[in-house]
């Protein structure tokens, strides 16, 4: 299992806002930022949000981050079928001296 | 334009070793820290390893502690992955990341490679 958790699938309708949680705890989230990577298959992943709620130049406004304690969220709004994709939180982890990922969840576009 | 480029993949059994190498270019390699991470196929992102920016620091994943040794040539401009006594669980596309950030517990992951694929089987 992955240090941190996150649904192994979630889904909308084009248009909808839909969230993927990422849970952890003290020693990674709660203590240091969580960042946010989008992956296509079959290619590499990319960085969407990092800080917390940052977002790289080229990345949508239709795509935020948030943090509250130990969780953290990646919200999508105005969904769009190319944001079908493989959804992954990471965070620095101060006990395990590592960098932990979620288990990443599939977005699908109905 | 940045660009990190990943070699030395292929097929090898069980206990053997690899070397895995990462181009870096389109930026000044030496004042980052870098990462190797890497995705079992039809799995998640597990991270490998880090190396600080001077080589001063160090650190692993509990999965690969004292098989794989991370190292960087900074005049070449170049990450390696040393690995050895591999095991069919090391099967993966391997990355490497460049790291980026300016504070303690705030840094992440700005650029990645293509990946290499390691399979290992007998």
């Amino acid at each position: 299992q992955s240090v941190l958790t996150q649904p192994p699938s979630a889904s909308g309708t084009p248009g909808q806002r839909v969230t993927i949680s990422c849970s952890g705890s003290s020693s990674n989230i709660g203590s240091n930022t969580v960042n946010w990577y989008q992956q296509f298959p079959g290619t590499a992943p990319k960085l969407l949000i990092y800080k917390n709620d940052q977002r790289p130049s080229g990345v949508p406004d239709r795509f935020s981050g948030s943090k509250s304690g130990t969780s953290a969220s990646l919200a999508i709004s105005g969904l769009q079928s190319e944001d079908e994709a493989d959804y992954y939180c990471a965070a620095w982890d101060d006990s395990l001296n590592g960098w932990v990922f979620g288990g990443g969840t599939k977005l699908t576009v109905l | 334009e940045v660009q990190l480029v990943e070699s030395g993949g292929g097929l090898v059994q069980p206990g053997g070793s690899l070397r895995l190498s990462c181009a870096a270019s389109g930026f000044t390699f030496s004042n980052y820290e870098m990462n190797w991470v890497r995705q079992a196929p039809g799995k998640g992102l597990e991270w490998v390893s880090y190396i600080s920016s001077s080589t001063g620091t160090i650190y692993y994943a509990d999965s690969v502690k004292g098989r794989f040794t991370i190292s960087r040539d900074n005049a070449k401009n170049s990450l390696y992955l040393q690995m050895n006594s591999l095991r069919a669980e090391d099967t993966a596309v391997y990355y490497c990341a460049r790291e980026d950030g300016n504070s303690y517990g705030q840094f992440y992951f700005d650029y990645w490679g293509q990946g290499t694929l390691v399979t290992v089987s007998s």
